[in-house]
């Protein structure tokens, strides 16, 4: 069951404008919320995380924001940098629980 | 090592032959995890280890999967009988807190399997 979800596959916005990548959740007993980067050949790497208790965590040009009533967040890059070019998973995990749920990912281009 | 060492970085083999995948995680990381990543899809949980022992083994599919971690650190994936369906890119992570806050996982760069 896709407990995680981003339902764009793909994402492609211009140098210095705003990126704005959604995930949907299912599981309301989630508490800790991450994104992940990945180039391709490599794995991914965390990018940041926010806990359930919070709605904003912001890390330079990087904010996610949840909205828990509607299970839902997004991961906001402002400003986009061609070397944001990856694709981007959206992970989740109950707190207590080892198996973290990914999201199917949303291929980010960002043209020059 | 200074990050999740993955080997081999690419396996191509014949359905029904066995495979081992190997695992070097993060020195002093005591968690480490397994996941499987399908074409299109996001990576899915195979097992965790906290030192030795398998905590939580739900994701492995079938009981062609195994997984060892004898000393508390490089850990081995054996998939018995490969199926076609086994093609994936298989990822290691390892973390410091195993089931416990944010849990940021390292990844390592996966092992690439092919069952023609």
């Amino acid at each position: 069951d896709q407990q995680v979800k981003q339902n764009s596959p793909s994402l492609s916005v211009q140098e210095g404008r705003i990126s704005i990548l959604n995930c949907d959740y299912t599981n309301s007993m989630f508490d800790y919320f991450l994104w992940y980067k990945k180039y391709p050949a490599e794995g991914p790497t965390f990018l940041i995380s926010i806990s359930s208790i919070k709605d904003k965590n912001e890390d330079g040009r990087f904010t996610v924001f949840l909205n828990k009533s509607a299970k839902h967040l997004s991961l906001h890059i402002v400003p986009s940098q061609p070397g944001d070019s990856a694709v981007y998973f959206c992970a989740a995990r109950a707190g207590g629980n080892n198996d973290m749920r990914f999201g199917a990912g949303t291929r980010l281009t960002v043209k020059p | 090592g200074a990050g999740v060492s993955q080997t081999p970085s690419n396996k191509v083999t014949e359905k029904g032959k066995y495979v081992e995948l190997r695992c070097d995680p993060i020195s002093g990381h005591t968690a480490l995890y397994w996941y499987r990543q399908s074409l299109g899809q996001g990576p899915e949980f195979l097992i965790y280890f906290q030192g030795t022992g398998a905590a939580d083994d739900s994701g492995l599919p079938n009981d062609r999967f195994f997984a060892v971690r004898p000393e508390g650190s490089v850990s081995t994936l054996k998939i018995q009988r490969t199926e076609r369906g086994d093609s994936a890119v298989y990822l290691c992570a390892s973390s410091l807190q195993g089931a416990a806050g944010a849990n940021v996982l390292t990844f390592g760069a996966g092992s690439r399997l092919t069952v023609l």
